[in-house]
């Protein structure tokens, strides 16, 4: 079956500007769960979904980043005046129940801002 | 919450057993230990989860003391292709809490 996938693959911006990063999960994975990671480092949490709603946002850096799941499904990690140090691998993992489960990432999302 | 620490990088050789020890001297009476392995240019991938004793998978065994002051994965004849870094993680499966921090993690190399 279809593992996690992650839109787009890469992604080039200009400082200042806005981007969206998308996550299709498992079908039928009830958790989704957002990291970054920079080169050599472990992945970071960021947020954890339970559903269509946000069960831990603590990871969050700032109020520039925001992430939706309006239908339980797709979600979307929004980055508003993107700045030089967002530059990462965005990584977006789905799971059965909570948050202990085996959780089964994507392949990520490349960001660079420039 | 419980912290982790591992050392941050190991050498082995092709057929050898490789174990990597992970320290968590403030793990909670809830707590589970799970390992994941991520190679380069890809996510993490769940290896094995424990609470107590030893489990076994057909990848990896997990080692855990009574005390569950540490954990020790084993993987059984190492090849090249088992070269990834190796992150121990510790936490309440029912909690997001600590179990979402992966730590710096273990680089191992395989060398032929």
């Amino acid at each position: 079956g279809a593992g996690v996938s992650q839109t787009p693959s890469n992604k080039v911006t200009e400082k200042g500007k806005y981007v969206e990063l998308r996550c299709d999960p498992i079908s039928g994975h009830t958790a989704l769960y957002w990291y970054r990671q920079s080169l050599g480092q472990g992945p970071e949490f960021l947020i954890y979904f339970q559903g269509t709603g946000a069960a831990d946002d603590s990871g969050l850096p700032n109020d520039r980043f925001f992430a939706v799941r309006p239908e339980g499904s797709v979600s979307t990690l929004k980055i508003q005046r993107t700045e030089r140090g967002d530059s990462a691998v965005y990584l977006c993992a789905s799971s059965w129940g909570g948050s202990g489960n085996e959780q089964f990432f994507g392949p990520g999302t490349r960001l660079t801002v420039l | 919450l419980a912290k982790t620490t591992q050392p941050i990088s190991m050498d082995s050789y092709e057929g050898q057993e490789v174990n990597i020890t992970c320290s968590h001297n403030n793990i909670a009476t809830n707590d589970y230990i799970t390992w994941y392995q991520q190679f380069p240019s890809q996510g993490p991938r769940f290896i094995i989860q424990g609470y107590k004793t030893k489990v076994t998978n057909e990848v990896a065994s997990l080692f855990i003391p009574a005390d569950r002051k540490s954990s020790t994965l084993s993987l059984p004849r190492v090849s090249l292709s088992d070269t990834a870094v190796y992150y121990c993680l510790v936490g309440d499966i029912g909690n997001a809490g600590n179990m979402l921090t992966f730590g710096g993690g273990t680089r191992l190399m395989v060398k032929p």
